[in-house]
């Protein structure tokens, strides 16, 4: 069935590193991806998704571009702040419209 | 406007019994689906409403069902409590078909099963 893999966390910076969380998927076709945020004590928020191949998702300085060729829709920001700090999840919308999300990346940012 | 409400917000039950979750959507959303969250599992799919109508099923045992009102509150039933089915049960609303994936989600109810 369809998968996502997340890179395993926590992941610690410094305020202003540049983040990377990165995560692949298995499906069949070409699904659209996505990324939620948690953030502490809080329900999921969608933070950005790409609904085709090439199709570049972005959202408050976070970007992450639908590569088919990796099959990969990795997660950047350029500068991170501590607001930041947060669990980050990948998910792809199935054939049956459901969401299949990945294990959830810990992001942690020092001042 | 207001978001998705989910209460309780926290229950604690003892093997055996049986546990009812509600979950109001936000105004205008017609569809409600429900996922377990938990650290070894991660975040799976229990099931989705519409129109009072189950349009998707996951993989979970007949234990757990749901339903869903004419005002599009949703709520989640666990039968026969297990220890296993400790959790967060998250809600989440869409506007509804087609579903383009963009959930809103609630805060959760978490469930402690002693």
């Amino acid at each position: 069935g369809d998968s996502v893999t997340q890179m395993e966390g926590p992941v610690t910076l410094s305020e202003e590193a540049f983040l990377t969380i990165n995560c692949t998927y298995t499906a069949t076709g070409y699904p659209s991806l996505f990324w939620y945020v948690q953030y502490p004590g809080e329900g999921l928020q969608l933070l950005l998704k790409a609904t085709k191949a090439d199709d570049k998702g972005s959202n408050k300085g976070f970007e992450a571009t639908y590569r088919k060729e990796t099959t990969s829709f990795h997660l950047e920001k350029g500068s991170v702040q501590v607001s930041d700090s947060a669990v980050y999840f990948c998910a792809l919308m199935d054939s049956s419209y459901k969401l299949i999300f990945g294990s959830g990346t810990r992001l942690l940012v020092r001042p | 406007k207001a978001g998705v409400t989910q209460t309780p917000r926290y229950l604690i039950k003892t093997r055996g019994q049986q546990v009812t979750l509600s979950c109001s959507p936000i105004s205008g959303h017609r569809s409600v689906s429900w996922y377990q969250q938990t650290p070894g599992q991660g975040l799976q799919f229990l099931f989705e409403y519409f129109s009072e109508t189950q349009r998707n099923k996951g993989n979970f045992p007949g234990r757990f069902s749901g339903r869903q009102f004419s005002n599009s509150r949703s709520e989640m039933n666990v039968s026969t409590l297990e220890l296993g089915d400790s959790a967060l049960y998250l809600c989440a609303s869409s506007f509804g078909p087609p579903n383009t994936g963009e959930l809103f989600f609630g805060e959760g109810s978490r469930l402690t099963v002693l």
